[in-house]
């Protein structure tokens, strides 16, 4: 089955403490994406992946960091996390391939709820 | 200037009865993609529809339908018939930049649908 896999699904941690969540697609897809989702302020891209070792900031990128070693997996990282990063977060990808890519839609994964005391 | 506008931040409608949800946007880019996307409260987010900026006729999925009007920049969204399952948040995207394949998707801020029976 086509997917795009996240964990943890939920988290609640501390300031400062460091964390990764762990996203893994298996479509093969290029493209890679990170995404919060904040009340009323709807998605917002963090960052995202065109292909391996080829990331790029997305609108609110601060705080966070993010590989792609592999084509598959996309982790985002929280150096040192802090309250205002509490949010729920997606991971998405999607196929490149030119000529087609205005009618790809994004596959996104279950969300991670994160929550940062 | 918002990419995405979603209007209504809640809509109400009675079981059977079809509802349309306003998307408009902004871009001066002539190749773009408009796609719709549901959250019901579980929280992941489901692909509906999809229409192109060069496409001659309205989209169709099922009960969803895409009322695309390009001079007016509006693409909003028409379910017939709705369903107790149709509550969900509903979110309005856009993808420009022709066929480079790697442009980002632009999110609204959602419109909340309540189906009451």
């Amino acid at each position: 089955e086509a997917q795009v896999t996240q964990n943890p699904r939920y988290l609640i941690t501390v300031t400062g403490k460091k964390l990764t969540v762990t996203c893994s697609q298996n479509m093969n897809h290029e493209y890679m994406s990170w995404y919060r989702q904040d009340p009323g302020l709807g998605l917002r891209q963090i960052y995202y992946s065109m292909n391996v070792e080829v990331t790029d900031k997305g609108d609110v990128p601060e705080g966070y960091k993010v590989s792609r070693k592999e084509k598959r997996n996309f982790p985002l990282i929280l150096e040192s996390p802090s309250p205002n990063q509490t949010s729920l977060y997606f991971c998405a990808s999607r196929s490149t391939h030119r000529g087609l890519f205005t009618n790809q839609p994004q596959h996104f994964g279950d969300g991670t709820r994160l929550s940062i005391l | 200037a918002q990419k995405i506008t979603q209007t209504q931040p809640g809509m109400f409608v009675q079981e059977k009865e079809a509802v349309t949800l306003d998307c408009t946007y902004d871009t001066s880019d002539p190749s773009y993609g408009l796609f719709w996307y549901k959250q019901p409260s579980s929280g992941e987010m489901i692909f509906l529809i999809y229409q192109g900026s060069y496409d001659q006729q309205n989209a169709t999925e099922g009960r969803y339908s895409l009322n695309f009007q390009k001079a007016r920049k509006s693409a909003n969204l028409v379910i017939s018939a709705s369903q107790l399952g149709d509550s969900a948040m509903y979110f309005c995207a856009m993808r420009e930049g022709g066929n480079s394949g790697y442009s980002t998707l632009t999110f609204g801020k959602g419109t909340m649908l309540l189906v009451s029976p």
